[in-house]
């Protein structure tokens, strides 16, 4: 089993809808979570980090369940510059503290 | 700006030469930087750790004896790919632990290596 398993997408949506990921982890030792983006042929750039409590960045909201194990991203109000590549990562402090990243699910926002 | 650099950016090579990928902290120390490969629509897969002044720490599955990593200082790792065929053309990025903003991980941006 994957460590960090998220859906491959892709989700087309059109421009101002509200769109969400999921993503679950199977270590339950893994303390810090976060949501990076990627575009196409560049290194990922960290979106935000996940805490406990919930945390909101401008259209961005990322949330932590830490009883079923997964992570979540909402997109509110989407913009076509918001297409990309989404991937969630977590840290596997039991194993060195790498950060081992999900599949990654493709977002395109359509006019 | 930048916090993490890698060289070259792209390369192609010959099947059979070996390839020399550096990644360079600019603004911290690392002691510990980390080598990823990425294939056409997968995702980051880690290959290994890199700690200063020690050996790596290789993922399951990659030979250390071909993808050669070596941490000599606190800014600079370096992955060579030995003997590259077309297979290990990919996406190789690297990252590096600030020890000072825990959790901190900067990626640089990539190098893209063809092997013809």
């Amino acid at each position: 089993r994957k460590e960090v398993e998220q859906d491959p997408g892709p989700f087309n949506v059109p421009e101002g809808a509200t769109v969400a990921f999921n993503c679950t982890y199977s270590n339950s030792a893994s303390q810090s979570f976060f949501w990076y983006r990627q575009d196409c042929r560049k290194e990922p750039k960290l979106l935000m980090s996940v805490y406990s409590s919930g945390n909101e960045d401008g259209r961005f909201t990322a949330q932590l369940n830490r009883a079923s194990q997964y992570i979540s991203l909402l997109i509110r109000d989407s913009k076509l510059s918001d297409s990309a590549t989404y991937l969630c990562a977590v840290i596997l402090y039991n194993q060195g503290g790498k950060l081992i990243f999900g599949q990654g699910t493709e977002l395109s926002v359509k006019p | 700006g930048a916090v993490v650099s890698q060289h070259p950016s792209r390369v192609i090579c010959k099947s059979g030469t070996s390839v020399k990928i550096e990644c360079r902290s600019l603004d911290f120390q690392a002691t510990t930087m980390f080598w990823y490969r990425q294939f056409p629509k997968q995702s980051l897969m880690l290959m290994a750790t890199s700690n200063e002044g020690s050996k790596a720490t290789y993922e399951q599955g990659v030979e250390k004896d071909k993808f050669l990593i070596n941490h000599a200082s606190l800014t600079l790792s370096t992955l060579t790919v030995t003997s590259a065929h077309p297979e290990d053309s990919s996406f190789y990025i690297c990252s590096a632990r600030d020890p000072g903003r825990a959790d901190t991980q900067y990626f640089g941006p990539g190098t893209r290596l063809t092997v013809l």
